[in-house]
């Protein structure tokens, strides 16, 4: 089945020790996003890429980072990981963004949790 | 600004009785409004959205929505409810990106 995969589903680091996770999709979708949700709050988009075209949000803290080498593959570098950066890491992908009656559905992965001790 | 409103935090049902998970939004235009559900310790799946055409929208695991402009509402409903409907359901509109709302947790006792 085509689908999101994220690894790793769990992450554990140290204050200050960089991180990466990373996500990889079979579904040769044009757009990958990552999300930060914290215990039991709303998603928050990070940033997304459309093909290689980079999207921040205007939030995101410079601590975040993404990679996006090939269609598949999209990776979230967290530098300098604080105690606040603990959450779940949610990657989606979609054809296209935007609106419109071809308005896509967001497939998400399973997330990966990181703690930060 | 688009937005969509999750009044309540947590909804209560017993199994087999009906269900609602309340969702308003706010936005210019037209809206695409979307369900999802979240498990525990897992990723958002889709359940249904509204586009346009039929104000009714069937999803996935027998969920159902009723778009409602007069209201600015997207209820979620479905007739009977399921032990195994107990998640976190999240109300969402996009724009030139999906903007979740606050999330209800739908606890279902047997």
């Amino acid at each position: 089945d085509a689908m999101v995969i994220q690894n790793p589903r769990y992450q554990v680091t140290q204050f200050g020790k960089p991180v990466t996770l990373s996500c990889s999709q079979t579904l040769n979708h044009n757009v990958m996003y990552w999300y930060q949700q914290k215990s039991s709050q709303a998603p928050k988009l990070l940033f997304h890429y459309y093909d290689k075209d980079f999207n921040n949000e205007a939030d995101t803290p410079d601590n975040f980072q993404s990679r996006r080498p090939n269609t598949s593959f999209c990776f979230l570098d967290i530098r300098s990981p604080g105690l606040g950066d603990a959450a779940m890491y949610l990657c989606a992908t979609s054809r296209k963004t935007g609106t419109g009656t071809g308005a896509n559905v967001l497939t998400f992965g399973a997330g990966s949790r990181l703690t930060v001790l | 600004a688009q937005s969509v409103a999750q009044p309540e935090d947590q909804v209560n049902v017993a199994e087999g009785n009906p269900l609602t998970v309340k969702c308003t939004y706010s936005v210019s235009g037209n809206p695409y409004l979307f369900w999802y559900v979240q498990y525990p310790n897992r990723g958002l799946q889709f359940l249904l959205k509204y586009i346009t055409g039929d104000n009714l929208v069937k999803g996935s695991y027998g969920f159902e929505a009723e778009f409602n402009k007069s209201q600015t509402s997207f209820h979620l409903k479905k007739p009977s409810a399921l032990v195994s409907d107990s998640a976190l359901y999240f109300c969402a509109v996009r724009d030139d990106k999906l903007i979740f709302g606050t999330g209800t947790r739908l606890q279902v006792f047997p």
